[in-house]
């Protein structure tokens, strides 16, 4: 079962530009997190943000978390051609057996 | 270092034939995890490991078997009994069970059955 779908699937972008992903959600939730993938290589966890929290940084990323809304959003600011990859988002499935993730933004940064 | 090592990176299979994909982490992890992933999809979640002796089904366990008889390897057989093998498997863990926390991956081992 997928809990968390992003959007939009694909987005390409010059380089310096700041690029958005968005993702929602179904159920409640404890946290929520965003990983990165480069083609062909595992997940990468960037950030976590919890339920009680509505926005964190790490470094260029930004990460906001509205729960009444079931949505949560994913800000890189100065895009770097290194960037480019697939960001999925994940939250608990409800129970322990690890994470739901969804399919997936694949963003380009065009140099 | 510490993380999380896949073994083969590529394999190819016959089909009606079994394989195993080696899982093995260093990092003193509690929790092991099975993922597939199909172009352009997510991960769908095929088996997890709480500890050592234990083992869950997750979403898509047909056709696959697990083992944790060691806490650092958590080993996957893909079976013959598995329709559409074709695809790219990622080993996770985490510290904890039940923690909802960050899980680490491994590189992924990329099966092709010919």
């Amino acid at each position: 079962s997928q809990q968390g779908e992003e959007d939009p699937q694909a987005l390409s972008i010059q380089e310096g530009e700041n690029a958005t992903m968005n993702c929602s959600y179904k159920t409640s939730i404890n946290n929520l997190q965003w990983y990165r993938q480069n083609s062909g290589r595992g997940l990468v966890h960037l950030i976590l943000i919890r339920s009680n929290e509505r926005e964190k940084h790490s470094g260029r990323l930004r990460v906001t978390l509205d729960t009444s809304k079931k949505s949560s959003s994913l800000l890189i600011t100065a895009s770097r051609a290194a960037d480019t990859a697939s960001y999925f988002c994940a939250t608990e499935r409800g129970g322990a057996d690890g994470l739901t993730f969804g399919k997936g933004t694949h963003l380009i940064i065009q140099p | 270092d510490g993380g999380i090592t896949q073994s083969p990176k590529y394999l190819f299979r016959k089909e009606g034939q079994n394989v195993t994909l080696s899982c093995e982490q260093n990092l003193n992890h509690d929790a092991m995890y099975w993922y597939r992933q199909d172009p352009g999809q997510g991960l769908r979640l095929i088996y997890y490991s709480q500890i050592v002796n234990d083992f869950q089904k997750g979403d898509i366990a047909e056709g696959y078997s697990v083992s944790r008889e060691k806490k650092e390897s958590f080993p996957l057989t893909v079976t013959s009994a598995q329709k559409n093998p074709t695809a790219f498997y990622l080993c996770a863990s985490t510290p904890i069970w039940g923690s909802a926390g960050e899980l680490f991956f491994g590189e992924g081992s990329r099966l092709t059955v010919l």
